[in-house]
């Protein structure tokens, strides 16, 4: 299975500054043949559900803020929430679908410092 | 809109079975894949298995293997997860969810339920 670890655990950002969540994978995820890294971002707000962010470790899905970026290639990764607002508040987790079984990364909770 | 809703929250004793519900509207349900991921208070997100619903196949972590049974009714739009032989450990917030399209990350989730195994 691969491994999905994130860090850090917990951070705490003043509003309007740079949130930056790292995930890094036990094994690439980057499918040679279409050159395209199986990554998935997700935002959960307390007793919600997760929503969709980012997938192909860099298309930001239709309808999130473009303050929300991810980068990254191979095994690590980065979540970047480049000017963070209050209803940022919620733990975000990534997602590898390079192979079953599908593994998240333990999540990372933002606050607001 | 797409919309999974699921069954209301369930109380079972260590060794019981639980069945969870996931009614799909707003698209073609046998055009997408189901999933089930599972969420203890506290921790992050644990995939369970998938379904097709337009031929019943399915695929389940080797974690839940003999326990988890993935089903359909077509007629209905309605999905199926039953988990056997509960422990105190299943204590979670199931969720159903919908693959955007060809490649499993999830832009559609059901609200969860809650199961609780507690004697």
């Amino acid at each position: 299975d691969i491994v999905m670890t994130q860090s850090p655990d917990s951070l705490a950002v003043s509003l309007g500054e740079r949130a930056t969540i790292y995930c890094k994978s036990s094994q690439s995820i980057l499918y040679s043949s279409n050159n395209k890294n199986y990554l998935a971002w997700y935002q959960q707000k307390s007793g919600q559900p997760p929503k969709l962010l980012i997938y192909w470790a860099s298309t930001r899905e239709s309808g999130v803020p473009d303050r929300f970026s991810g980068s990254g290639s191979g095994t690590d990764f980065i979540l970047t929430i480049s000017s963070l607002q209050a209803e940022d508040v919620a733990i975000y987790s990534c997602q590898q679908y390079y192979s079953s079984p599908l593994t998240f990364g333990g999540g990372t909770k933002v606050e607001i410092k | 809109q797409v919309q999974l809703v699921q069954s209301g929250a369930e109380v079972r004793k260590p060794g019981a079975s639980v069945k969870v519900s996931c009614k799909a509207s707003g698209y073609t349900f046998t055009n997408f894949d189901i999933n089930w991921v599972r969420q203890a208070a506290g921790q992050g997100l644990e995939w369970m298995g998938w379904m097709s619903p337009k031929s019943g196949n399915t695929g389940y972590a080797q974690k839940f293997l003999g326990r988890v049974t993935m089903t359909r009714n077509t007629s209905t739009s309605t999905a199926y997860m039953e988990l056997s032989s509960l422990k105190s450990d299943d204590t979670a917030v199931y969720y159903c969810t919908r693959p955007a399209g060809s490649y499993p990350w999830f832009d559609s989730w059901g609200q969860g339920t809650l199961v609780t195994v507690s004697s």
